[in-house]
């Protein structure tokens, strides 16, 4: 399967504790999207990339939130000193980067904090 | 800024019948993109159909189309002989130019046996 894959597809943890997610883009694409989607809402924005570059970040994201992406392959979202109101589904999506492309998702990682 | 508004935040139809979803955006751009995405209880966003601003043609998918009215900054989408595989949640969104995808609130769809 060639798709966006994300990992884990669940996390539980407790709150201040920090957590990590990955995710891997389609590979041939350049820019890659986090979004933040909570229950019985649309995804929010958090942060994108065009390889390796951190292009923009969403008011949004607290300093307790951080993304990679490294060698302009696979990303890794982390937060830091979770909180309970970071539960949410966490979502990535990768494109080529051309103007009105569709978004290729992932399954999401979700996220709770007890 | 932008922004996509669903006011329509359940509905349900008959399987086999018709329905429309709403959708309303703001914009002052002139190039840009509008989408309905799925996302079924899998989770994944799927594409559905998506329409550029700078074409007056309606956009068609099979049994999915739009109603795209520029002037009025509306987008709905219609899927017709409505089957059980259609019940998700749909989520009408926007894009200027390769800028990020703004989504609206979406709009959860029932099929009716």
């Amino acid at each position: 399967d060639t798709g966006v894959s994300q990992d884990p597809r669940h996390k539980i943890t407790k709150r201040g504790q920090n957590v990590t997610f990955r995710c891997d883009p389609i590979s041939e694409h350049n820019r890659l999207y986090w979004y933040r989607q909570t229950l019985g809402q649309g995804p929010e924005f958090l942060t994108y990339f065009q390889n390796e570059a951190q292009l923009e970040k969403s008011r949004l994201l607290s300093d307790r939130f951080s993304a990679e992406r490294p060698k302009g392959s696979f990303s890794t979202l982390e937060i830091q000193r979770t909180e309970q109101g970071d539960s949410a589904m966490y979502l990535c999506a990768s494109s080529f980067g051309r103007r009105g492309e569709k978004l290729f998702f992932g399954s999401g990682t979700q996220l709770s904090v007890l | 800024a932008q922004t996509v508004t669903q006011s329509q935040p359940e509905m349900s139809v008959q399987e086999a019948e018709t329905v429309t979803l709403s959708c309303t955006y703001d914009t002052s751009e002139s190039d840009y993109y509008l989408f309905w995405y799925k996302q079924p209880p899998s989770r994944q966003m799927i594409l559905v159909i998506r329409q550029e601003a700078y074409k007056q043609q309606n956009a068609t998918e099979n049994r999915f189309s739009v109603n795209f009215q520029k002037a009025a900054k509306s987008f709905s989408l219609k899927i017709s002989d409505s089957q059980l595989g259609d019940a998700a949640m749909y989520f009408c969104a926007y894009r200027h130019g390769d800028d990020k995808i703004i989504f609206g609130k979406g709009t959860r769809l029932h099929i009716l046996p």
